[in-house]
């Protein structure tokens, strides 16, 4: 079957660096996908990871392993506005052609 | 060009009538996909478009979901005889070839 986990929640403060872990467990693998969802708002895209490693995008970071199954976002120098949902999505090729699996997400709060 | 663009942005209706939602992509995009997201949820696949042709439907789109997408340009996508499991948001994404999606603020659908 198809399951992603990532943490439900995390709290950070202002200014700190916060790390995001993601897992996933899938019969295929064709990247793996990282948007942040403000509440009663349209996700939108922050990074993707095909190979194994470290995609760096100013504050915000995405690593993969593809052999261990896991990813993390790493956000850096923390502000207000960066508290949201992080969803983790795989692509799977062998189901849904291109249609991305999705976590539940993870609701970050961050306070001053 | 502005996005994706969904219609309506809110949606009530008494269980058992029938909704219809209207989902503009990117228009240059070749793929359109339909997510459900409830709260607290990730969003969940139902169904992409490649062009005009349907390509995948999830186990998740029951016989009462139907959606079209005509000249392979905007989408709809038909709810009969709403339950009120049916309440979430709706959200609409395209994308050009194996890219990441772009999202549409979604419709929010409450059954009563």
């Amino acid at each position: 079957g198809q399951n992603i986990d990532q943490p439900t929640e995390m709290t950070a403060t202002e200014g700190a660096i916060v790390q995001i872990n993601c897992t996933y467990q899938t019969s295929g693998f064709n990247g793996l996908f990282w948007y942040q969802q403000h509440a009663g708002e349209a996700p939108t895209f922050l990074s993707y990871n095909v190979l194994d490693g470290l995609e760096e995008k100013g504050r915000f970071s995405s690593f993969l392993s593809r052999s261990k199954g896991y990813s993390y976002l790493l956000l850096k120098e923390l502000q207000m506005k960066d508290s949201a949902s992080y969803l983790c999505a795989v692509r799977d090729k062998d189901q849904a052609g291109t249609a991305l699996i999705f976590g539940k997400g993870t609701t970050l709060s961050v306070s001053s | 060009d502005t996005g994706v663009s969904q219609d309506p942005r809110h949606k009530i209706t008494k269980r058992g009538q029938n909704v219809t939602f209207r989902c503009d992509p990117i228009s240059e995009h070749n793929r359109l996909y339909w997510y459900r997201q409830t709260l607290g949820q990730g969003p969940e696949f139902l169904t992409y478009f490649q062009n005009e042709a349907q390509l995948e439907k999830s186990r998740l789109l029951s016989d009462r979901f139907s959606a079209e997408r005509p000249k392979g340009s905007f989408s709809t996508l038909e709810i009969q005889r709403t339950e009120q499991g049916d309440s979430a948001m709706y959200l609409c994404a395209s994308s050009q070839g194996g890219a990441g999606y772009t999202f549409g603020s979604g419709t929010r659908l409450t059954v009563v």
